[in-house]
C-alpha cells in the first residue's frame, strides 16, 4: 500500500493566520489526492479533490496544490470554524489516508 | 443525499459484523458507494466500494472477510465483515464516492456508527 505521511501532526495557530499542511506519498500518485476536514464526533467533510479542485460550497480560503509525491493544503486566513483535524487521502491505488493534522487554537 | 448507518454496536469475536447504509434523497443505483472505518486513535482505513449495484472493490487486507452489496428495493447498501477480532473495533462510515476524470473522492458521508468487538 502507498503510505501517506502528513506534517506536522499538530499545529497551533491564531485567527487570521496562514496555515500550511503537507502530505507526502511513499510513491508517485499523480494528482489522485483528496483533503478532508473532520471535527470531533463528526463525519469527514471533503474540502479538495484531485489535489487542487475546491469542492462545491467550501470557502475559497482553502486551497490545495502538488502532484507526484508532495502535496499541500493551505488555509489562507484561519477562521474559528477551521479548528479541526485534516486528512489527506490517495486514490491512485488501494485507497489510503494520512494520519491527520490537528489544527488547534494558539 | 443523506446517508445513515445502522447495525449492532457490539459484536462478539469470531462473529460477522453486519452494517447497513440507508440512502435518502437519491438512488442507490447511481454513483459509487463506500465503507471506511476509523479505529480508536488511528487513521482511516478504506474497506470497500461498490458501483452499478454489483461491481465491488475490496481492500486487499480485508478482502477475504468482506462482502459489500446493494439492495435497490430498500435503497440501501450493506457491509458484512466476518471473523471479527478486537482489531475491527472502529467507527464505521458509509459514503458516496464520485468520479471526475478517473479521480475518486467521497463527497457525502454518514455520521458513522461505533462497533465494538468484545465478548
Amino acid at each position: 500500500d502507498i503510505q501517506m505521511t502528513q506534517s506536522p501532526s499538530s499545529l497551533s495557530a491564531s485567527i487570521g493566520d496562514r496555515v500550511t499542511i503537507t502530505c507526502r506519498a511513499s510513491q508517485s500518485i499523480s494528482s489522485f489526492l483528496n483533503w478532508y476536514q473532520q471535527k470531533p464526533g463528526k463525519a469527514p467533510k471533503l474540502l479538495i479533490y484531485a489535489a487542487s479542485s475546491l469542492q462545491s460550497g467550501v470557502p475559497s480560503r482553502f486551497s490545495g496544490s502538488g502532484s507526484g509525491t508532495d502535496f499541500t493544503l493551505t488555509i489562507s486566513s484561519l477562521q474559528p470554524e477551521d479548528f479541526a483535524k485534516y486528512y489527506c487521502q490517495q486514490t491512485y491505488t488501494t485507497w489510503t489516508f494520512g494520519q491527520g493534522t490537528k489544527v488547534e487554537i494558539k | 443525499v443523506q446517508l445513515h448507518e445502522s447495525g449492532p454496536g457490539l459484536v462478539k469475536p469470531s462473529e460477522t459484523l453486519s452494517l447497513t447504509c440507508t440512502v435518502s434523497g437519491g438512488s442507490v443505483s447511481s454513483f459509487y458507494w463506500s465503507w471506511v472505518r476509523q479505529p480508536p486513535g488511528k487513521e482511516f482505513e478504506w474497506i470497500a466500494n461498490i458501483y452499478d449495484s454489483a461491481n465491488t472493490y475490496y481492500n486487499p487486507s480485508l478482502k477475504s472477510r468482506v462482502t459489500m452489496s446493494v439492495d435497490t428495493s430498500k435503497n440501501q447498501f450493506s457491509l458484512k465483515l466476518s471473523s471479527v477480532t478486537a482489531a475491527d473495533t472502529a467507527v464505521y462510515f458509509c459514503a458516496r464516492a464520485r468520479t471526475n476524470s478517473l479521480q475518486y473522492f467521497m463527497d457525502v458521508w454518514g455520521k458513522g456508527t461505533t462497533v465494538i468487538v468484545s465478548s
